[in-house]
């Protein structure tokens, strides 16, 4: 069976500081690996996704994720935060298990503090 | 259509009553997903159609829930007898399909009183 852990569930940040927020999975089969995000009072977005080839990937509004096989990893990253990026982030995970079906990881809530 | 479409976007109901949520999927899109959310919570996984058919319904937390598709396209989540517990923002996406993303809908915010 597939899941997903995020590893934190609030990250609180200064405004220009860097930020990574972890997530970790696990299966047994090849997987593709996607970051959300949800900003206040809006629906769920992709903010980018691995489906294969190079392991890091880049996203819309700077933020970029690193795959590591060996790991299990596929952390999110943004070298300097605004305060625009406060919102929920959410990792997931979909692999060819009960067909292909996505599962979402529980959320990490970014603040960007001024 | 443009986006994944859910109605109603917000339904109160009282205990007891059974609810029926729309999902209008992006056309072409063949893969469907119900999510909810509960306040401070993540997306709990409900179900997944490929098509009209559901290979995953693990996720469904009763069986006073349950949810079809039919013609490959449009989607009803039906909830029977609710309860308080249920209350939850419930979500709705499609997809292309294998290794596709997913676009969801704005959700259904439901409150059971």
């Amino acid at each position: 069976a597939q899941s997903v852990t995020q590893l934190d569930s609030q990250v609180p940040v200064f405004e220009e500081a860097p930020v990574e927020l972890r997530c970790n999975y696990s299966s047994s089969v090849s997987v593709y690996l996607f970051w959300y995000v949800q900003y206040p009072n809006q629906g769920l977005q992709l903010l980018l996704k691995y489906l294969s080839g190079s392991t890091l990937v880049k996203g819309i509004n700077g933020f970029e994720a690193e795959f590591n096989k060996s790991q299990t990893s596929f952390h999110l990253r943004k070298p300097s935060v605004h305060i625009s990026d406060t919102a929920e982030y959410f990792c997931a995970v979909s692999g060819n298990t009960g067909g292909f079906k996505t599962i979402f990881g529980a959320g990490t809530r970014l603040f960007v503090k001024a | 259509g443009a986006g994944v479409s859910q109605s109603p976007s917000n339904k109160v109901t009282e205990k007891g009553k059974d609810v029926e949520l729309r999902c209008d999927p992006i056309s072409g899109h063949t893969a469907l997903y119900w999510y909810r959310q509960s306040l401070g919570q993540g997306l709990e996984f409900l179900i997944y159609f490929q098509g009209n058919s559901a290979p995953d319904k693990s996720g469904l937390p009763s069986d006073r829930f349950s949810a079809e598709r039919t013609g490959g396209s449009v989607s009803t989540l039906t909830i029977q007898r609710t309860q308080q517990e249920d209350s939850a923002v419930y979500l709705c996406a499609s997809s292309l399909g294998q290794g596709a993303s997913a676009f969801f809908g704005q959700g259904t915010r439901l409150t059971v009183v």
